[in-house]
């Protein structure tokens, strides 16, 4: 079954720490992978995103996520969070040419300035 | 993203009504969607259109219907509103497949309460 799991549904960090939140798929055949943001109130933005070549992708604000294929994993990361990065974040997996957008659960940040 | 627009914003309806959400886009995608997102659920997929022509149903596609008016517009009706449609609703849009362009864009969202 195609699925994505998002390990942390909450996690509270205080301003400076460095993220780190999993993400783990199930899809069989070559992927699109993706992280979009939800800030309060605010609709889905694009974060990051990898289709191939460099497995280290590089987004907004600092933000860089790492596709390891044997894993099946695409981890979000930051050396260091700022109070605005209190969001819920969601990871999410489509097929190559696929329009089918498989997304996790997401996962509540909160940053304590 | 501002290219990709959605009327009303928040609505409050009573059970039995009918309401039809509505999503722009200026993106000149083909491709448009709806999902719908609920609490620890993340975002499901209602019904997506791959051009005017062509309408399909996504994960949970009951008590919906949706209309492709023109390539630029894309819209929701709850035929009859029950309360478990309460939630906040997305609609997307994406570009040609098996390019950059097939990234999926948002709109801002439209949070519908059915008493």
């Amino acid at each position: 079954a195609q699925s994505v799991s998002q390990h942390n549904h909450h996690v509270i960090l205080s301003e400076a720490a460095s993220l780190e939140l999993g993400c783990n798929y199930s899809y069989g055949g070559t992927v699109n992978l993706f992280w979009y943001v939800q800030y309060p109130g605010q609709h889905l933005q694009l974060l990051l995103k990898y289709f191939s070549g460099d497995p280290l992708v590089k987004g907004i604000k600092g933000f860089e996520a790492e596709f390891i294929k044997s894993k099946f994993s695409f981890n979000l990361r930051k050396p260091s969070v700022q109070w605005s990065d209190t969001a819920e974040y969601f990871c999410a997996v489509s097929g190559h040419s696929s329009y089918k957008l498989i997304f996790g659960s997401g996962t509540r940040l909160l940053v304590r300035p | 993203d501002a290219d990709v627009t959605q009327t009303p914003r928040n609505r409050i309806t009573k059970t039995g009504k009918r309401i039809m959400l509505e999503c722009s886009q200026t993106k000149g995608h083909d491709r448009m969607y709806w999902y719908r997102q609920d609490p620890g659920l993340g975002l499901q997929l209602i019904y997506y259109s791959f051009d005017v022509k062509d309408i399909n149903k996504g994960e949970i596609s009951d008590g919906y219907s949706v209309s492709r008016q023109a390539q630029a517009k894309f819209s929701l009706s709850l035929e009859s509103a029950i309360p478990n449609q309460t939630a906040l609703y997305f609609c997307a849009t994406s570009g040609t497949p098996g390019t950059d362009q097939e990234t999926q864009y948002f709109g801002p969202g439209t949070r519908l309460l059915v008493l």
